[in-house]
């Protein structure tokens, strides 16, 4: 079976660092992508990772560990504007684009 | 606008009535996709065509058939609706299938069924 667990909800400071984790259990796995989704809005897409290790894209690093079955979103400097869900979606399959979501996990920036 | 459009936004409708919903991309991608994301704003694949060629078919009730004129063109028809098709329908588009393609989402239709 397919598997991705992340938190439902989290709260953090503007100005502050969050980390969203997710954990996966799947039947192959050829990357991981974390988007981001406003309300009401098209998820949009933020990072990919495929390969161990982080990747720093501005105020937004992934990091994966693909031994562990676990990655993580950091989210520094947080703007009012960060608050979204994020989804952290898994690649499986061989010759599909096939993305397996998580629930995603939403996040709240207060003052 | 180069995007991932969809038409209707808004879709409410009664029970046991016939709908299609309408996905256009301009991005000149070859690879189509239809997601529902459900109430718990969990997202799951339910189909994907490939230069016209339905690649993923996932557990879906045969009420649900998509059809792709064009790689720029996927439509979702659904037929006999009930309660638990009300959800979020989103349309996607990539390059290929490879490794890393990602996938550009349509703004959502809102499907209601009273």
């Amino acid at each position: 079976g397919q598997n991705i667990d992340q938190p439902t909800e989290m709260t953090a400071t503007e100005g502050a660092i969050v980390q969203i984790n997710c954990t996966y259990q799947t039947s192959g796995f050829n990357g991981l992508f974390w988007y981001q989704q406003h309300a009401g809005e098209a998820p949009t897409f933020l990072s990919y990772n495929v390969l161990d290790g982080l990747e720093e894209k501005g105020r937004f690093s992934s990091f994966l560990s693909r031994s562990k079955g676990y990655s993580y979103l950091l989210l520094k400097e947080l703007q009012m504007k960060d608050s979204a869900s994020y989804l952290c979606a898994v690649k499986v399959g061989g010759a599909t684009n096939k993305l397996i979501f998580g629930t995603g996990t939403l996040l709240a920036v207060q003052p | 606008d180069t995007a991932v459009s969809q038409t209707p936004k808004y879709l409410v409708t009664q029970m046991g009535n016939d709908k299609s919903i309408k996905c256009e991309q301009n991005l000149g991608h070859d690879t189509m996709y239809w997601y529902k994301q459900d109430s718990k704003k969990f997202l799951k694949i339910m189909f994907s065509y490939n230069n016209k060629e339905l690649i993923i078919n996932e557990t879906v009730p045969n009420r649900f058939s998509p059809k792709s004129p064009d790689k720029a063109h996927l439509n979702l028809h659904i037929n006999s609706l009930e309660l638990g098709d009300s959800a979020v329908y989103f349309c996607a588009s990539s390059q290929g299938t490879g490794l890393f393609n990602e996938q550009f989402f349509g703004p959502g239709t809102r499907l209601t069924v009273l």
